[in-house]
């Protein structure tokens, strides 16, 4: 099994600054076939299901605002809010969909300082 | 658009059983993988299992590998989990999901229900 591991638990950053999650896992996702990272960000406001917001690691989905980005390869992956806005609150998760089992990343909860 | 209800959630006695269901509308339910994620409340997402298009390839999670099944009936447009051996730490929401695009091979979760509790306690 591939285990995702986050880093922080939790962070708070001022409006209008910048927030960087961080995403680990225990063995490669990328397939070198296809030259992809099979990683995807999802973000969960309470009391919701989760909603998609990056695949492949680095695709925004549709209606995603931009400041929203993903990066990384292989094991080290990063999703950054470049100007946190009140209505990124929320807990995110890595989540890899390169092999079965599939797993998620224990979440990070972003906050506002 | 895309919906999914899920359905069959409650409470059981550790030990017992209970079978969810989820209802899929607005696509092809045939052409999609479909998912089963949980999570126990103020916890993180745990992916439990998924199926392919035609049921034909199923995996699990480790932690509910011989107890839960995970099937579908296309014709219907559901997707069903059956919980078999229910624990007090199976306590959580289920999520039906679909993956995002249609295709021979998995994907990432694209879309998600709204979920359905089950409390497993006695």
């Amino acid at each position: 099994e591939i285990v995702m591991t986050q880093s922080p638990d939790s962070l708070a950053v001022s409006l209008g600054e910048r927030a960087t999650i961080n995403c680990k896992s225990s063995q490669s996702v990328l397939y070198s076939s296809n030259n992809k990272n099979y990683l995807a960000w999802y973000q969960q406001k309470p009391g919701l299901p989760p909603k998609l917001l990056i695949s492949w690691a680095s695709t925004r989905a549709s209606g995603v605002p931009d400041r929203f980005s993903g990066s990384g390869s292989g094991t080290d992956f990063s999703l950054t809010i470049s100007s946190l806005q009140a209505e990124d609150v929320a807990v995110y998760y890595c989540h890899q969909y390169y092999s079965p089992p599939l797993t998620f990343g224990g979440g990070t909860k972003v906050e506002i300082k | 658009e895309v919906q999914l209800v899920e359905s069959g959630g409650g409470l059981v006695q550790p030990g017992g059983s209970l079978r969810l269901s989820c209802v899929a509308s607005g696509f092809t339910l045939s052409r999609y993988w479909m998912h089963w994620v949980r999570q126990a409340p103020g916890e993180g997402l745990v992916w439990v299992s998924r199926i392919n298009s035609d049921g034909s390839t199923i995996d699990y999670a480790d932690s509910v590998k011989g107890r839960f099944t995970i099937s579908r009936d296309n014709a219907e447009n559901t997707l069903y989990l059956q919980m078999n051996s229910l624990r007090v730490e199976d306590t959580a929401f289920y999520y039906c999901a679909r993956d995002d695009r249609s295709g021979l091979y998995g994907d990432y979760v694209g879309y998600w229900g709204q979920g359905t509790l089950v409390t497993v306690s006695s």
